[in-house]
């Protein structure tokens, strides 16, 4: 089974601060995303990436950037955090080919930033 | 940018009723997925169907896609309490990697 992990399920940050989200797969794919989700807005995504160290913005990638070091790991970085970042933070990756393959998430972050 | 739009956005129904889910879409895809997520989860995938491919099933759930129409239907039948949850529709446009995801249907599934 496809396992995608992340490292936090809940998390408590305060403005202004430097967040580190992680996402680990195992399944050696070679995409990996992320979203938020929020009430009433559905995901939207954030940052993806196709290959190691390399990215693409999503639909909303302000205030954010992303880092991929390592095929089975993606991060995304709050780089300072803002009280409307406050959302579900969701991880997900597929195997490479293009068309929109199937995903497989990770259980999710909560942030809360106060 | 949401493409996918479910409609209900909810649905209350008694276990054992059927529960039908309806997607539509506005450009043309290569395929459509349906997901669902429990609360308080990440999403699971259930399900896809390829733009020339007209219905699938998979255990209690049924799919059907209408290009024509620009939509498509998820269908649970039999259900249980345990099936409450979200569940989004995906679609996949012909280029890209990436997924546009619907607003979901809660379903609830009263035992």
């Amino acid at each position: 089974d496809v396992k995608v992990t992340q490292s936090s399920r809940y998390l408590v940050k305060r403005t202004g601060e430097k967040v580190f989200l992680e996402c680990v797969q195992d399944m050696d794919h070679e995409n990996m995303f992320w979203y938020r989700q929020d009430p009433g807005l559905g995901l939207r995504l954030i940052y993806f990436s196709y290959d190691v160290k390399m990215k693409e913005k999503g639909d909303i990638p302000e205030g954010y950037s992303v880092s991929r070091e390592k095929k089975e790991r993606f991060s995304l970085i709050l780089e300072s955090a803002s009280t409307n970042q406050t959302s579900m933070y969701l991880c997900a990756s597929s195997f490479g080919g293009g068309f929109g393959e199937t995903q497989y998430f990770g259980p999710g972050t909560r942030l809360l930033v106060l | 940018s949401q493409q996918g739009e479910e409609d209900p956005q909810a649905l209350s129904i008694q276990e054992g009723e059927n529960a039908t889910m309806n997607c539509s879409y506005k450009t043309s895809i290569n395929n459509l997925q349906w997901y669902r997520q429990n609360s308080g989860r990440g999403l699971v995938h259930l399900i896809l169907i390829r733009s020339n491919e007209r219905e699938k099933h998979s255990g209690r759930l049924r799919v059907t896609l209408d290009t024509s129409k620009k939509s498509s239907s998820l269908l649970i039948t039999a259900s249980r309490a345990a099936d409450t949850a979200s569940y989004f529709c995906a679609t996949a446009s012909n280029a890209g990697n990436m997924l546009t995801f619907g607003g979901g249907t809660r379903l609830m599934v009263k035992p």
